[in-house]
């Protein structure tokens, strides 16, 4: 049963750029979160999603971050206009759903802005 | 609002002794609360939780974890500490649910250092 899946590993953009970063779920799960974690800090929780719906964003910085779960294929986290601030590694987690449910963390993005 | 505390940023323990990483939390209801560790360029691993029930939980890799309500605090433990549990804990946090969010707020992390 594999695990959470986030693609790319490793993502260099210079400023002005776009990022996308993908994230699969586990098999079965249909609540995907995402989470940023800058260095030397915790994670914070960016954006709660189920397939085509967006539950909970009030992580999400209002500008130039968006994320989406389609019906079909992984979710995307969007950065716009990247900044050298973005430069983070960005967590994906999914969960069944359940309320006591742990969240399944995949290996993370780590994003780089030039 | 929940948040949770780590008071210690590093944990120094010899191999063989007992460790303890220290959490304390804030939820308006009842804590959902969890533990996880992260190895170097890793993503995070799940070791364990506490949602109701007995306060002494056990988890993975020998780890346990103690809830006391009364003092806001999930302290995770292991009696016997290995070269190999060397990495960063972090404690989580979550409000029981009354419908929609399911977001988890993670303390700052402690760095847990096991040496021969």
């Amino acid at each position: 049963n594999a695990g959470v899946m986030q693609n790319p590993r490793h993502l260099v953009r210079r400023r002005g750029q776009e990022a996308r970063l993908r994230c699969s779920p586990m098999k079965g799960h249909s609540h995907v979160y995402w989470y940023r974690q800058l260095p030397e800090e915790g994670l914070k929780f960016m954006v709660y999603l189920q397939k085509e719906n967006i539950i909970d964003e009030s992580g999400m910085p209002k500008e130039r971050f968006s994320a989406e779960f389609p019906k079909e294929g992984p979710s995307i986290l969007r950065i716009q206009q990247v900044v050298r601030g973005d430069s983070a590694a960005y967590f994906c987690a999914s969960s069944p759903g359940l309320a006591d449910n742990e969240q399944f963390f995949g290996p993370g993005t780590r994003l780089t802005v030039l | 609002a929940q948040s949770v505390a780590q008071p210690e940023d590093q944990v120094n323990v010899a191999e063989g002794n007992p460790l303890t990483v220290k959490c304390t939390y804030s939820v308006s209801g009842n804590p959902y609360l969890f533990w996880y560790v992260q190895y170097p360029n890793r993503g995070l691993q799940f070791l364990l939780k506490y949602i109701t029930g007995d306060n002494l939980v056990k988890g993975s890799y020998g780890f346990e974890a103690e809830f006391n309500k009364s003092q806001t605090s999930f302290h995770l433990k292991k009696p016997s500490a290995l070269v190999s549990d060397s990495a960063l804990y972090f404690c989580a946090v979550r409000d029981s649910p009354t419908g929609g969010g399911n977001k988890l707020t993670f303390g700052t992390g402690t760095q847990l250092k096991v040496e021969l």
